[in-house]
């Protein structure tokens, strides 16, 4: 079953608003990862959340976990221009021993300066 | 730290000839190391996890005999594209994960990736 179902799928906004992606996934987890990738590159890795947080921050960036949803949040406060790139959601099922992660479809996002 | 690099960046290929990717974990040791394949606005799929000195595990679809995978030590990781053909055009991404001693291998540090382009 497909795992880590992103929206919306593209979003664009203005320099200084707040950005929020969704995440939703199938089964159980053992944690929930969020990475930034820019066109045409690898992957950064943003924030990991563990099956037992609720919400976690880094900077500007705030995750939210509801397991009993099966669901994700991202939010990127105060946007700048180089915030703009793709960023996917990535689950970690419980009981995998080498921490394999299945990634969503990615949510694009735009910041207009 | 825990930086993995890719080589080449990007390559462009005749149908038919065999492509390598190295994939390495420059300041760490990486005991797993993950293939994925990207197209074009889509997601990354994983192709197969490689265990430093053992077979590589294949992820439903893949065929193994086609991407080869070695994993011989536990800084390198190798990826061949073996008989490559257009429909293999794609950005082809490794990440290494860092195993703590005892517990789940949970954060996994991407290369830059590698584009192959198979005329």
């Amino acid at each position: 079953s497909q795992q880590g179902e992103e929206d919306p799928q593209a979003l664009s906004i203005q320099e200084g608003e707040n950005a929020t992606m969704n995440c939703s996934y199938k089964t159980s987890i053992n944690n929930l990862q969020w990475y930034r990738q820019n066109s045409g590159r690898g992957l950064v890795h943003l924030i990991l959340i563990r099956s037992n947080e609720r919400e976690k921050h880094s900077g500007r960036l705030r995750v939210t976990l509801d397991t009993s949803k099966k669901s994700s949040s991202l939010l990127i406060t105060a946007s700048r221009a180089a915030d703009t790139a793709s960023y996917f959601c990535a689950v970690n099922a419980g009981g995998t021993s080498y921490g394999k992660l299945t990634f969503g479809q990615g949510t694009i996002l735009t910041v207009h300066p | 730290g825990a930086v993995v690099s890719q080589h080449p960046s990007r390559v462009i290929c005749k149908s038919g000839t065999s492509v390598k990717i190295e994939c390495r974990s420059l300041d760490f040791q990486a005991t797993t190391m993950f293939w994925y394949r990207q197209f074009p606005k889509q997601s990354l799929m994983l192709m197969a996890t490689s265990n430093e000195g053992s077979k590589a595990t294949y992820e439903q679809g893949v065929e193994k005999d086609k991407f080869l995978i070695n994993h011989a030590s536990l800084t390198l990781s190798t990826l061949t594209v073996t008989s490559a053909h257009p429909e293999d055009s794609s950005f082809y991404i490794c990440s290494a994960s860092v195993g703590i001693s005892g517990r789940f291998k949970e954060t996994q540090y991407f290369g830059p990736g590698t584009r192959l382009l198979v005329l």
